[in-house]
């Protein structure tokens, strides 16, 4: 039913981990996004795919390696994970065609220890 | 010019009141200005849109007031309730030459007292 989907809704670790968040849509989209929201909830962009293709990428840490298996999926792995990367990421995704609006799912809040 | 300012950061109205969000911004190529809700624990989601082409667009409750000319654009909501309690937040994006990246403003935190 859900229409963006993440996984985990939580994720504790210590500094230094690695860790990978899992974003699936089943809305036939074609475009999919990553954004960061801190304590302050702050909405920042880091990447967005289109069929696959890697087309947006803000100044982020090399640390963060989006993937995309195939257009529905958008995976974002984190390497030596810091206390800064705590925050809320969401997942998005958005349809073919101007002024569509994006569809975002519910979040993964990393907690770093 | 990529940035959209978007004032108050919170807002506290009274049962019944009119909650209003404004929002800026200085890149005259964007073409879409959409609102999200955000609920605690959960994605925005959106709310309402406009175009440039068209001064102000209601669904229910919300309402969008555009001036190009100005460029800012705001959110009325009217009769405003307890659920409506949330994070606002404004966004502008252009067409697929921008790959439909939104530009978003900082949010507002709407609380609405019974």
């Amino acid at each position: 039913d859900t229409a963006v989907s993440q996984t985990p809704k939580y994720l504790v670790t210590q500094m230094g981990n690695d860790k990978s968040i899992k974003c699936e849509q089943n809305l036939g989209h074609d475009t999919m996004y990553w954004y960061k929201q801190d304590s302050k909830k702050f909405l920042k962009i880091m990447f967005s795919y289109n069929n696959k293709e890697l087309i947006i990428n803000e100044t982020v840490p090399n640390r963060f390696s989006p993937k995309s298996p195939d257009k529905a999926h958008l995976n974002l792995h984190i390497n030596s994970l810091e206390l800064g990367d705590s925050a809320v990421y969401f997942c998005a995704s958005k349809g073919q065609g101007d002024n569509q609006p994006q569809h975002f799912g519910d979040g993964t809040r990393l907690s770093i220890l | 010019q990529q940035q959209v300012k978007q004032s108050p950061q919170s807002l506290i109205v009274q049962k019944g009141g009119i909650s209003i969000i404004n929002c800026a911004y200085e890149n005259t190529a964007f073409d879409y200005f959409p609102w999200y809700q955000q609920f605690p624990g959960k994605g925005p989601a959106l709310l309402i849109a406009i175009r440039p082409d068209v001064s102000e667009k209601k669904e229910g409750r919300f309402t969008i007031s555009f001036n190009k000319s100005a460029k800012q654009f705001s959110l009325h909501i009217m009769d405003s309730q307890p659920g409506d309690s949330a994070t606002y937040f404004c966004a502008a994006s252009m067409r697929v030459t921008n790959a439909g990246k939104s530009t978003f403003g900082d949010g507002t935190t709407l609380t609405v007292k019974p």
